[in-house]
C-alpha cells in the first residue's frame, strides 16, 4: 500500500518569503500526485496535479510542484507567499491501479504573517 | 457541471447514539465515492470507498459503516457513536475508470460526540 509523508506540520512565514513544503511517498508503481489546499472555513480544493509529462507542474495562485521520481518526492513551492496563502496543504497520491483512491499526507498548516 | 452535497454541516451527538451522514453527487454517473475523516494534526484518513452500488471497501476497522443505496448516494453510519468518532468527515467523488482524475470534495461535516 502507498503512504505519503509531509515532514513539516506547521510552517510560519512572513509575507514575500519563499515557500517549500516537502512531500514524499512510498509506492513502487506509477502514481498520480496532487496537492490540495484547505483555506480556513472552506472545503478542500485542488491546487495542482501531476499525471505525466513535464515533472514541473504549475497550479493556481502561483504555486508549483516538482515531481522527482528518483526521490519519490513532490514538493510544493511558491516564490513569494501572501497572507491569503494561510491554509492547510495536503499532498496526495493515487496509484494508477488503485481505482483513483487517494492516500493523503498528514497535512501542513501554513501561517503567513502580514 | 458536477456538484457534491454533504449534510449536515455540523452535528453534535451523544455517546451511544446512531449516526447517519449523507452525501450525493450530481452531474455525473457511476462515480467512485469516498468517505474521509480529518482529525486534528493527522491529515485525511480514508475510511471507505465505493466503485459502484452496493460495493463498499473499508480501509480502517472502526465503529462506522458505509452504504451506497443508489449510484450517486453514499451514506456513513454508526449504530452507537463513541467519543473517538468526533472529527471532520469529508465525502469525495472521482470519475470511474479514468486513471488520471482528481477527487472533488464536499464541504464536510463537523461531528462532535459528547
Amino acid at each position: 500500500a502507498q503512504s505519503v509523508s509531509q515532514h513539516n506540520h506547521h510552517v510560519i512565514l512572513s509575507e514575500a518569503a519563499s515557500l517549500e513544503l516537502g512531500c514524499n511517498y512510498s509506492y513502487g508503481g506509477t502514481v498520480n500526485l496532487f496537492w490540495y489546499v484547505q483555506y480556513p472555513g472552506q472545503h478542500l480544493q485542488l491546487l495542482l496535479k501531476y499525471f505525466s509529462g513535464d515533472p514541473l507542474v504549475k497550479g493556481i495562485k502561483g504555486f508549483e510542484a516538482e515531481f522527482i521520481k528518483s526521490k519519490f518526492s513532490f514538493n510544493l513551492r511558491k516564490p513569494s507567499v501572501q497572507w491569503s496563502d494561510t491554509a492547510e496543504y495536503f499532498c496526495a497520491v493515487n496509484a494508477r491501479n488503485a481505482g483513483n483512491m487517494l492516500t493523503f499526507g498528514g497535512g501542513t498548516r501554513l501561517m503567513v504573517k502580514p | 457541471s458536477q456538484t457534491i452535497h454533504q449534510w449536515p454541516a455540523t452535528l453534535v451527538q451523544p455517546v451511544g447514539s446512531p449516526l447517519s451522514l449523507e452525501c450525493t453527487v450530481e452531474g455525473t454517473s457511476n462515480p467512485n465515492l469516498y468517505w474521509y475523516r480529518q482529525a486534528a494534526g493527522r491529515g485525511l484518513q480514508l475510511l471507505f470507498y465505493s466503485i459502484g452500488i452496493g460495493q463498499i471497501s473499508s480501509e480502517v476497522p472502526q465503529n462506522l459503516s458505509a452504504s451506497r443505496p443508489q449510484d450517486r448516494q453514499f451514506i456513513l453510519s454508526s449504530k452507537k457513536l463513541l467519543l473517538s468518532d468526533s472529527g471532520f468527515y469529508l465525502c469525495a467523488w472521482s470519475s470511474w475508470g479514468g486513471m488520471n482524475t482528481e477527487a472533488f470534495f464536499g464541504q464536510g461535516t463537523r461531528l462532535t460526540v459528547v
